[in-house]
Order: structure tokens, then C-alpha cells, then sequence
């Protein structure tokens, strides 16, 4: 959707090594959510951030950490890749709690 | 911690049949949306229910929330190929900003 970018689209890395995914917004949207999808677990939620430098944990957030320096970025960094961290991740932007949520198109991390 | 269900977890019909997917939270819910992904996609927001016995209808989908906001559905009548994807609904317990989804259900439609 236009207005949330996420990068890289794919990626490959290998165990042990730290990873850093970006999601970046033009509506300058108050709350970011990262999720991770898996087959057989749908959605889950990793952090969260309701502003800049305000972030929380989500239902699966070991091995991951946020940063929000700026309201259009919003981070997730995997400090060392492993294997079980292999998903598709999903960045969101929401406006406020009477608005939907607006997904970007998603990164692949494969951890070899 | 609040858990969302959704069944069934696949469902396969004809074109022109209807489809139903079910979901159901551990805790009443202040809202539940639904959500629909398409093969490759990402999820794409279709609506928010807010009030207890609410229904809603988007041309042949209807979506209803429990009077006890703990359960909501969607309907689809008269399937088309386009209807084709995975139906999340996703739910948040009153006071929080977490939005839980369901596992989801992956409709496919034979031509």
C-alpha cells in the first residue's frame, strides 16, 4: 500500500549473524507494529511502538529489539539469526484505533 | 494471554457457493477487524466492528460481532475466483494496543 515501505524484500543471511530490517512511512502514522508470519501461526506480533522512542513487546519478541528514532522509521533488528527466526515479516502502520491496520508488502528472511 | 480462534482452517467450494469463517476470543474483545491475503500478498484491512450484536455489509460479504464481543463471522455469498485467499479476523481486549489475529481461513474457489 502506498504511504509504508519495507526493506529489504528479501534476504538471506546465516546463523549467528545480526539482521536489521527497515519500515519506513510517509503518513506519519502514530503507531508501527512489527509481525512475523509463519505457516500454521498466522500473525504474530513482535514490538510495537505507540510514538518515537515508545516501543513494547509483543507476544514474540525474544531475540528481537526495536529502535523508533524518527515517526516515519521504524526497526527490527535480530541480534544473532537464528534458524527459527526463517519467516516472512510484516510491517504495520495504524492511524488510530478507530482505523484498520495498513500492512506493508512484507520481507522474506531465510537464516541458513 | 488473549488467544483468537478461527475455524474452519480451509475451506474449498464451488464458485457460486456461500462461505462462512468463524471466530471466537478467549476475553471480549472492544473491536475486531477482519483482514484478507491474497496468495503472495500482504494482509489488506476489510472492516472493524465495534458495537456488541453489530453487522455490516460489504457488497456480498456480511460480517456480524457478538453480542457478547467475543465471537464475530464473515459470510460470503455466492463465491467468486476472486474471493480467493486467506480471511483473518483479528481482535483487541479493551485498554490495549496488541491487535491478535486468528490463524486464519484459506479459501479456494473451483471455476
Amino acid at each position: 500500500d502506498a504511504g509504508i515501505t519495507q526493506s529489504p524484500r528479501h534476504k538471506v543471511t546465516e546463523t549467528g549473524t545480526p539482521v536489521t530490517l527497515r519500515c519506513h512511512q510517509t503518513e506519519n502514522h502514530r503507531y508501527m507494529y512489527w509481525y512475523r508470519q509463519d505457516p500454521g501461526h498466522g500473525l504474530r506480533l513482535i514490538h510495537y511502538s505507540y510514538g518515537v522512542k515508545d516501543t513494547d513487546k509483543g507476544e514474540v519478541s525474544d531475540g528481537y529489539s526495536v529502535s523508533r528514532s524518527k515517526t516515519e522509521d521504524f526497526l527490527l533488528t535480530l541480534e544473532s539469526a537464528t534458524s527459527s527466526q526463517t519467516s516472512v515479516y510484516f510491517c504495520a502502520i495504524r492511524a488510530g484505533q478507530v482505523y484498520g491496520y495498513t500492512f506493508g508488502s512484507g520481507t522474506r528472511l531465510t537464516v541458513v | 494471554g488473549q488467544q483468537v480462534m478461527q475455524i474452519p482452517q480451509y475451506q474449498h467450494v464451488q464458485e457460486g457457493e456461500d462461505f462462512t469463517t468463524y471466530c471466537n476470543s478467549s476475553t471480549t474483545l472492544s473491536n475486531i477487524q477482519w483482514y484478507k491475503q491474497r496468495p503472495g500478498g500482504h494482509p489488506v484491512f476489510l472492516i472493524q466492528l465495534v458495537k456488541s450484536g453489530e453487522v455490516k455489509k460489504q457488497k456480498r460479504l456480511t460480517f456480524q460481532f457478538g453480542e457478547a464481543k467475543k465471537n464475530s463471522s464473515l459470510h460470503i455469498t455466492a463465491t467468486q475466483t476472486t474471493d480467493v485467499g486467506t480471511y483473518f479476523c483479528a481482535g483487541v481486549e479493551g485498554g490495549s494496543e496488541k491487535l491478535v489475529f486468528g490463524k486464519g481461513t484459506k479459501l479456494t474457489v473451483n471455476p
